[in-house]
């Protein structure tokens, strides 16, 4: 079974510290994501990287940046967290096999709260 | 661009009874894949099925069935007999060229089952 396991279930930071979520993947896949879940909007794709040390912006990458140094982890960076970054972070990978239309499998998230 | 619609913000069933979550997708695309994840109170997305475009055959896993009409952009899921584990939230989601081969997530059905 694909395993994707994020660093914390649970975090509280406050305004302006910098914050780092880590997540790691046990099945040799190209592709890995960070998605960010709020009521009622769903999943929002913040960043995705296709290969190590590439990193793509998704659709909400204003305040976020992204680190890739081993094909294995994935890490999502606040820079200088504010309130409104408050939310479930969820990491996901995915093959990139014969297509690009392979089901992603997701890690059980992070719920950082920033006061 | 494409869309996901789910327009039922939470459905709540009593136990045995049967649920249908709606999905309504909008693409350019003649080729693409819809999704289906379900999210228990655990946090962890995980995966159900993949359809795509090409296939319009219903399908079915155990108390799970799913009814794909490309005449109307659906690709409803209905459980059967639902029972409490079933609780969770559930996503309907599309990856499309158009969109970039990213995945596009409908805001979540809540279904609550009630005993």
């Amino acid at each position: 079974d694909v395993k994707v396991t994020q660093s914390s279930r649970y975090l509280v930071k406050r305004t302006g510290e910098k914050v780092f979520l880590e997540c790691v993947q046990d099945m040799d896949h190209e592709n890995m994501f960070w998605y960010r879940q709020d009521p009622g909007l769903g999943l929002r794709l913040i960043y995705f990287s296709y290969d190590v040390k590439m990193k793509e912006k998704g659709d909400i990458p204003e305040g976020y940046s992204v680190s890739r140094e081993k094909k294995e982890r994935f890490s999502l960076i606040l820079e200088s967290a504010s309130t409104n970054q408050t939310s479930m972070y969820l990491c996901a990978s995915s093959l990139i096999g014969t297509g690009l239309y392979n089901e992603q499998f997701f890690g059980p998230g992070t719920r950082l709260t920033v006061l | 661009a494409q869309k996901v619609t789910q327009a039922q913000t939470e459905i709540s069933v009593v136990e045995k009874e049967d649920v249908t979550l709606d999905c309504v997708y909008e693409t350019r695309d003649t080729t693409y894949y819809l999704f289906w994840y379900k999210q228990p109170p655990s946090g962890e997305l995980v995966f159900l099925i993949r359809r795509n475009s090409f296939d319009e055959q219903n399908e079915i896993s155990g108390r799970y069935s799913w009814n794909f009409q490309k005449s109307t952009s659906s690709f409803n899921f209905t459980i059967t007999a639902s029972q409490v584990v079933d609780s969770a939230v559930y996503f309907c989601a599309l990856i499309a060229p158009g969109g970039d081969y990213k995945l596009s997530f409908g805001a979540g059905t809540t279904v609550t089952v009630r005993a």
